[in-house]
C-alpha cells in the first residue's frame, strides 16, 4: 500500500525566508509519480509539479525548487525568498497505476505554510 | 484549454434534507473524473471516482452516492444529509496520457450541514 508523510503540520516563516517542506513516501512499485499541490485560502488544490520515478533530476520554477532523492524516498519541496502569496496548504501525493488503468493518488495530510509581513 | 465547474460555490443545509452537487468539465473527452471529501484537519478522503459514462467506484461507504450522466458531467448526491456530511468537497478530473496522470481539481463546494 501506498503511503505519504508530511510531518510538519504547520510552519511559520517571515517574508523573504527559505522554507522547505518535508515529504516522505512508501510503496512497492517501481513505476509511480509524485505531485505536490497548493490550496490557498480560497479552497481549490493548484497543481505545481508532477515527477515520475525515474527521473531523479531536481527542478526548479522560479522560487520553486523540488529535491526528489529515492534514496530516501522522499520529494521535498522548497520555495526561496518566501512571500505572503504563499501561505497556504500544500500537499505531497504518490499514485501508483491501478487496475482498469485509473491512478489514484494518496495524498498527505498536508503543510500549512503561514508567511507573515 | 480545460476547465472545471462545480456548483453551488457554499451550501447550507438542514440535517435530513437531500443534497445534489454538480461538476463539469469543459475542453476534454473521456476524462477521468473523481469527488473527494475534505473535513477540518485538511486531510483528502477520495469518495468516488469515475472512469467513463455510468461507471462509479465508491472508495468509502456512507449515504452519499454519484452519477455519472454525461462525459464531463460528475454529479455528488444524498437522500438525508447528516452533520458529518459537512465538509468541502472537491472535484477533480484526469486524462491518463500514456503512462501519466494528473488530477486537476475544481473550486469547491463547502456544505454546512445543520
Amino acid at each position: 500500500a501506498q503511503k505519504v508523510t508530511q510531518a510538519q503540520t504547520e510552519i511559520s516563516v517571515v517574508e523573504k525566508e527559505d522554507v522547505t517542506l518535508d515529504c516522505v513516501y512508501e510503496t512497492r512499485d517501481t513505476t509511480y509519480y509524485l505531485f505536490w499541490y497548493k490550496q490557498p485560502p480560497s479552497g481549490e488544490l493548484v497543481f505545481l509539479i508532477r515527477r515520475n520515478s525515474f527521473d531523479e533530476q531536481n527542478e526548479i520554477s522560479g522560487r520553486y525548487s523540488w529535491n526528489f532523492q529515492k534514496s530516501t524516498s522522499s520529494f521535498n519541496f522548497t520555495i526561496t525568498a518566501s512571500q505572503v502569496v504563499d501561505s497556504a496548504v500544500y500537499f505531497c501525493a504518490l499514485s501508483e497505476a491501478r487496475a482498469g488503468g485509473s491512478y489514484i493518488p494518496t495524498f498527505g495530510r498536508g503543510t500549512s505554510l503561514i508567511v507573515h509581513p | 484549454s480545460q476547465t472545471i465547474h462545480q456548483w453551488p460555490a457554499t451550501l447550507v443545509q438542514p440535517v435530513g434534507s437531500p443534497l445534489s452537487l454538480e461538476c463539469t468539465v469543459e475542453g476534454t473527452s473521456n476524462p477521468n473524473l473523481y469527488w473527494y471529501r475534505q473535513a477540518a484537519g485538511r486531510g483528502l478522503q477520495l469518495l468516488f471516482y469515475s472512469v467513463g459514462i455510468g461507471q462509479i467506484s465508491s472508495e468509502v461507504p456512507q449515504n452519499l452516492s454519484a452519477s455519472r450522466p454525461q462525459d464531463r458531467q460528475f454529479i455528488l448526491s444524498s437522500k438525508k444529509l447528516l452533520l458529518s456530511d459537512s465538509g468541502f468537497y472537491l472535484c477533480a478530473w484526469s486524462v491518463v496520457a500514456g503512462s501519466t496522470d494528473t488530477q486537476y481539481f475544481g473550486p469547491g463546494t463547502r456544505l454546512t450541514v445543520l
